[in-house]
C-alpha cells in the first residue's frame, strides 16, 4: 500500500520568509509519480510540480523548488520569500507509474499542510 | 482555471436522498477521476474511468455509482445519503494516462451538505 506522510499539519510565517513543506513517502512500486497540489481558500486544486521516481534532479520554478531524495523517500517543497497569496494547503501526493499495476492513476495523497503567511 | 468544469458548485439534501455530481473534463482529455475529500478521511481516490470504461477503484462505497458518457463527461451518483456523505468532492480529467502517467488536473469540486 501507499502513503504520503506530511508531518506538518500547520506552519505560520511571516512574509518574506522561506518555508519548507516536508513530504515523506512509502511505496513498494520501482517506478512512481510525485506531485505537489496547492488548495488555497477558494478550495480548487492547483497542480504545482510532477517528479518521476527516475529523476531526482532538484527544480526550482521561480520562488518554488523542490527536493527529491529518494534515499531518505522525501519530496519536500521550499518556498523563498514567501507571500501572504501563498496561504493554502498544500499536498504532497503519490502514483504508481506502471500500466496495469494496482496503484497506477491513483492518486494518494498526505493529509496536507495549512501554510499561513502573515503580512 | 484548470479547464474541468463541475456542476453543481453546492448541493444540500437530507439523509436517504439521492444526489448527482456532474463533471466535464478538459478538451481532448479521456481519463476522468473522481475524488472525495471529508475532515476526517482526508482526499481519498473513488474511481477512475477511461473512455467510457472503468479503469481503477478506490474506496467507493456501495452506494456511490459513476458513468462515462460517449461525449466524456462523467457523473458521480451518490444515495442513500448519510451525515458523513457531506465532503468536498473532486473530478480530475487527464489526456489518456494509457502509457505515461498524466498530471491530473482537478476541476473546482461540488461542496455535499447532507443534513
Amino acid at each position: 500500500a501507499q502513503k504520503v506522510t506530511q508531518a506538518q499539519t500547520e506552519i505560520s510565517v511571516v512574509e518574506k520568509e522561506d518555508v519548507t513543506l516536508d513530504c515523506v513517502y512509502e511505496t513498494r512500486d520501482t517506478t512512481y509519480y510525485l506531485f505537489w497540489y496547492k488548495q488555497p481558500p477558494s478550495g480548487e486544486l492547483v497542480f504545482l510540480i510532477r517528479r518521476n521516481s527516475f529523476d531526482e534532479q532538484n527544480e526550482i520554478s521561480g520562488r518554488y523548488s523542490w527536493n527529491f531524495q529518494k534515499s531518505t523517500s522525501s519530496f519536500n517543497f521550499t518556498i523563498t520569500a514567501s507571500q501572504v497569496v501563498d496561504s493554502a494547503v498544500y499536498f504532497c501526493a503519490l502514483s504508481g507509474s506502471i500500466l496495469g499495476g494496482t496503484s497506477y492513476g491513483k492518486l494518494t495523497f498526505g493529509q496536507g499542510t495549512i501554510l499561513t503567511v502573515h503580512p | 482555471d484548470s479547464g474541468v468544469t463541475q456542476t453543481p458548485k453546492h448541493l444540500i439534501t437530507a439523509t436517504g436522498q439521492r444526489v448527482t455530481l456532474r463533471c466535464s473534463p478538459r478538451s481532448g482529455d479521456l481519463s476522468v477521476y473522481w475524488y472525495q475529500q471529508s475532515l476526517d478521511q482526508g482526499l481519498q481516490f473513488l474511481i477512475q474511468y477511461y473512455n467510457g470504461e472503468e479503469r481503477a477503484k478506490g474506496n467507493i462505497l456501495e452506494r456511490f455509482s459513476a458513468q462515462q458518457f460517449p461525449d466524456l463527461h462523467s457523473e458521480l451518483n451518490l444515495s442513500s445519503l448519510e451525515l458523513g456523505d457531506s465532503a468536498l468532492y473532486f473530478c480530475a480529467s487527464s489526456p489518456g494516462g494509457v502509457e505515461v502517467l498524466e498530471t491530473q488536473y482537478f476541476g473546482p469540486g461540488t461542496r455535499l451538505l447532507v443534513l
